[in-house]
């Protein structure tokens, strides 16, 4: 059973940057597709990134500026790290495991980030 | 970016009645494979969203039969033929024929 354990602070303080981390289990990060989504009431569910299995990222351009996403394959760890956030990266973040046909079979269960001073 | 479009934003549904879900894509998700790059997830209250349907029309492991995909190009349809109170949540469309992938806003289910 595959299973995707995101974590990292809760709170982020405006122009510092935020880092999380997914720990995936049940299943190899250097197979599929391993991507980032976040959901927000404001901009509801939006594709962030994802890791190829060689490990070369796809970023949206909406956030390529900002945005790395990498791996660890010995800890099996993902890795999403975004500068320079403001009130509007407040959000949950959940890692996924996405098919090669695009479709995103495996979420976390989420982790809510809250940009604030 | 392709832009997915999902009316309407709430659907009222007696349990044991069918439901249809709506999504319009702003460009055609049909690929020169045959494949349409439509997706369906359901999002439970409070938890994470789960694929129900991929490709338009193939259910994912473990999801009820009740559940079906329909559809090609732009316009696309989830049918649930016999709803259930524990089919309550937002279902989204997404779009995965091209990255940025993109989600529809959510229909949101409830029982009358």
């Amino acid at each position: 059973q595959v299973q995707l354990q995101e974590s990292g602070p809760g709170l982020v303080k405006p122009s510092e940057t935020l880092s999380l981390t997914c720990t995936v289990s049940g299943d190899s990060i250097t197979s599929n597709h391993w991507s980032w989504i976040r959901q927000s009431p404001e901009k509801g569910l939006e594709w962030i990134a994802y890791l190829y299995p060689g490990g070369a990222p796809k970023y949206n351009p909406s956030f390529q500026s900002r945005v790395v996403i990498s791996r660890d394959t010995s800890k099996s760890h993902l890795y999403l790290r975004i500068a320079s956030v403001t009130a509007a990266d407040t959000a949950v973040y959940y890692c996924a495991r996405t098919t090669v046909q695009g479709s995103t079979d495996v979420w976390g269960q989420g982790a809510l980030v809250t940009v604030s001073s | 970016d392709i832009v997915m479009t999902q009316p309407p934003l709430s659907l009222p549904v007696t349990p044991g009645e069918p439901a249809s879900i709506s999504c319009r894509s702003s460009q055609s998700l049909l690929y020169s494979n045959g494949n349409n790059y439509l997706d369906w997830y359901l999002q439970r209250p409070g938890q994470s969203p789960q694929l129900l349907i991929y490709l338009g029309s193939y259910r994912a492991s473990g999801v009820p039969d009740r559940f079906s995909g329909s559809g090609s190009g732009t316009d696309f349809t989830l049918t649930i033929s016999r709803v259930e109170a524990g089919d309550v949540g937002i279902y989204y469309c997404m779009q995965a024929l091209q990255t940025p992938y993109t989600f529809g806003q959510g229909t949101k289910l409830e029982i009358k």
